[in-house]
């Protein structure tokens, strides 16, 4: 039922910057506010952006959120060793009345 | 501060039943909506259900839609998954979630493995 399309990786050097697109429709990212999360290796999801743009408290400002029209993304600058990690968008579909979580993006640290 | 512990998860037979549970502290589980996550391990995140705080309605996604069921009690602080009829497809890691705003998942339970098998 995922319709949330995101690319399967990404990588860069450390200190360098990633985006991440999150590519929906009308019903889903057009229609509702985007999240995303970040699961290291091992450990439960963790949230990282929610309402297109918005850090909850204790993330840094490293990790950032957008959105236009169908499609959001997610950019991490400053890249650590640390941030490797899967990482998933998520929305609400208005039509089909279910949260959807896109496919997940690998980030590695070169 | 703000916990999610699940428990009940095992290994079961296919066709058969179990209920998940979902303790939560640091909040009151019924003013919030409240999600069922599963990941198949080495695949990606599935949102199950949502059972939401302002009218207890609940949402499903069609792969479990007539075969799970989520509920809550308020006197307990804990949600369930009650589940049905299971496959070996729904052998997975099974978190629950609050739901901090209606369209974001902010706190999360450690998972139990739920393993279909005969």
């Amino acid at each position: 039922q995922s319709v949330l399309t995101q690319p399967p990786s990404v990588s860069a050097a450390p200190g360098q910057k990633v985006t991440i697109s999150c590519s929906g429709s009308s019903s889903n990212i057009g229609d509702n506010y985007a999240s995303w999360y970040q699961q290291l290796p091992g450990t439960a999801p963790k949230l990282l952006v929610y309402d297109n743009k918005e850090r909850p408290s204790g993330i840094p400002d490293r990790f950032s959120g957008s959105k236009s029209g169908t499609s959001a993304t997610l950019g991490i600058t400053g890249l650590q060793t640390g941030d490797e990690a899967d990482y998933y968008c998520a929305a609400w579909d208005t039509r089909l009345s279910v949260f959807l979580f896109g496919t997940g993006t690998k980030v590695t640290v070169l | 501060e703000v916990q999610l512990l699940e428990s009940g998860g095992g290994l079961i037979q296919p066709g058969g039943s179990l209920r998940l549970s979902c303790a939560a502290s640091g909040f009151t589980l019924s003013k919030y909506p409240m999600s069922w996550v599963r990941q198949v391990p080495g695949k990606g995140l599935e949102w199950l259900s949502v059972l939401r705080d302002s009218d207890a309605k609940t949402y499903y996604a069609d792969s479990v839609k007539g075969r799970f069921t989520t509920s809550r009690d308020s006197s307990k602080n804990t949600l369930y998954l009650q589940m049905n009829s299971l496959r070996a497809d729904d052998t997975a890691v099974y978190y629950c979630a609050k739901d901090s705003t209606g369209a974001a998942l902010d706190y999360w339970g450690q998972g139990t493995l739920v393993t279909v098998s005969s």
